[in-house]
């Protein structure tokens, strides 16, 4: 069974540049999630979609991230602009599907680990 | 408040040691818990989820305690590849990680 995909795996760009990151999920897996993780911190949760509707955006910086799953599948996160502090681990994980209080196990790809200088 | 609090360690320990990371949690409504792995530069990945009346998987033991809403993980025999970062998580309205427990398994 293929993973969790993600888009590029490294990317370097300069503070006020816009960056897009794409992840595609394990088949059939109905959540969808965005974290952000910063060295030495845990995974934070930026969005989660369930199929194509957000279920939580409620700390993403939304002046400058905004996150997309149009079709239900694939997804796109980008940030524009960026700045220095935005420096960090991008994951992404679906799972097949999310409760009130309780979740199935997550799988996560391997990330997007971005440097903004 | 946290939603999910560990000890970050370092915890530095001989092979075949035993040790043991301790979790809070702060929402008592939570109902699905976990523990993952996250090696350097990699992804988290699924340990073991952590049921109520507790579970083993081999080397690993994974409990849970309600009333004082922490959870915690034992590792026996610690070997060299046991070393890694591991994260708990407790769900709320969402998955909650923890910071992280760094473990360091020494010859």
């Amino acid at each position: 069974e293929a993973g969790v995909a993600q888009s590029p795996r490294y990317k370097i760009i300069e503070k006020r540049q816009s960056v897009a990151f794409w992840c595609n999920p394990i088949s059939g897996h109905a959540t969808l999630y965005w974290y952000q993780q910063i060295l030495g911190q845990g995974p934070k949760l930026l969005i989660q979609f369930q199929n194509n509707g957000v279920v939580d955006d409620s700390q993403l910086p939304k002046d400058r991230f905004s996150a997309e799953r149009l079709k239900g599948v694939d997804s796109t996160l980008k940030i524009q602009p960026a700045k220095l502090e935005d420096s960090a681990v991008y994951l992404c994980a679906s799972s097949l599907n999310s409760g009130a209080l309780s979740y199935n196990e997550q799988f996560f790809g391997p990330g997007t680990r971005l440097t903004v200088l | 408040r946290k939603e999910v609090e560990q000890d970050p360690g370092p915890f530095n320990v001989p092979e075949g040691a035993t040790v043991a990371f301790n979790c809070t949690y702060s929402n008592s409504a939570s109902q699905s818990f976990f523990w993952y792995r996250q090696d350097c530069r990699k992804e988290p990945k699924l340990l073991m989820s952590v049921y109520s009346s507790g579970n083993e998987d081999g080397r690993f033991t994974a409990q849970l305690n309600r009333a004082s809403q922490y959870i915690s993980l034992l590792i026996r025999d610690s070997k060299l590849s046991d070393s890694a970062t591991y994260l708990c998580v407790a769900t709320g309205n969402q998955f909650y990680f923890g910071t992280g427990t760094s473990l360091t398994v020494i010859p």
